[in-house]
């Protein structure tokens, strides 16, 4: 079974400052998406990464994936209060399991004014 | 304009009842699933549906079974609530072979 370490598990900082937040897998995998979800709210889905490499942005948000396929990062700068939230990398397995998605632990990010 | 919705939002209920949460999507997706999510935040597929048969089935307890009535819905029914029963469950729905899912606001389930 391919496992997803997300980290960190909770970071708590001020408006106005930059994190990261890591995911890495026990194996190659074929695509990585990650999820923003609220409270009370279902996941929803920020970006896919697919290609080792690969940048993409949104706004402030900038997902990384390794060079490898192993790994992604997400980079926020100059977080927001709007920016609190559970964060979670999730693998894309394709092939005969498609839609099987497996997630990470998360990553509970708040955000203080 | 809700895309995917789920009813009720919270469930309370004592050990031993059988409850069901019911979902349904106006997305025109073809692919259906069910999610639990632990107290620890943690998500993990439980069931898909993919035009009504059965495609994913993780090693879930028998006291859970899925019905989809027609591509547009999914329930979940659960026999003889346990207190580890206690969670979110989501449902959320894709188009087949398509990477993005959407998910529902979510069922909060408490068994007592």
């Amino acid at each position: 079974t391919q496992l997803l370490e997300q980290s960190p598990q909770f970071l708590s900082i001020q408006e106005g400052e930059n994190l990261t937040v890591y995911c890495n897998s026990s194996s190659v995998f074929s695509s990585l998406q990650w999820y923003r979800q609220e409270p009370g709210e279902g996941p929803v889905l920020l970006v896919t990464v697919v290609t080792g490499g690969e940048v993409k942005k949104l706004k402030r948000l900038t997902f990384q994936f390794g060079d490898a396929r192993k790994d992604s990062s997400l980079h926020i700068t100059a977080a927001q209060p709007g920016d609190t939230g559970l964060y979670l990398c999730a693998l894309h397995p394709g092939g005969t399991s498609y839609g099987k998605l497996t997630f990470g632990q998360g990553t509970i990010l708040t955000v203080h004014p | 304009d809700t895309a995917v919705s789920q009813t009720p939002k919270y469930l309370v209920t004592q050990m031993g009842n059988d409850k069901s949460i019911k979902c349904e999507q106006n997305l025109g997706h073809d692919t259906m699933y069910w999610y639990k999510q632990d107290s620890k935040k943690f998500l993990k597929i439980m069931f898909s549906y993919n035009n009504k048969e059965l495609i994913i089935n993780e090693t879930v307890p028998n006291r859970f079974s899925p019905k989809s009535p027609d591509k547009a819905h999914l329930n979940l029914h659960i026999n003889s609530l346990e207190l580890g029963d206690s969670a979110v469950y989501f449902c959320a729905s894709s188009q087949f072979r398509r990477d993005e899912q959407f998910f529902g606001p979510g069922t909060r389930l408490t068994v007592l």
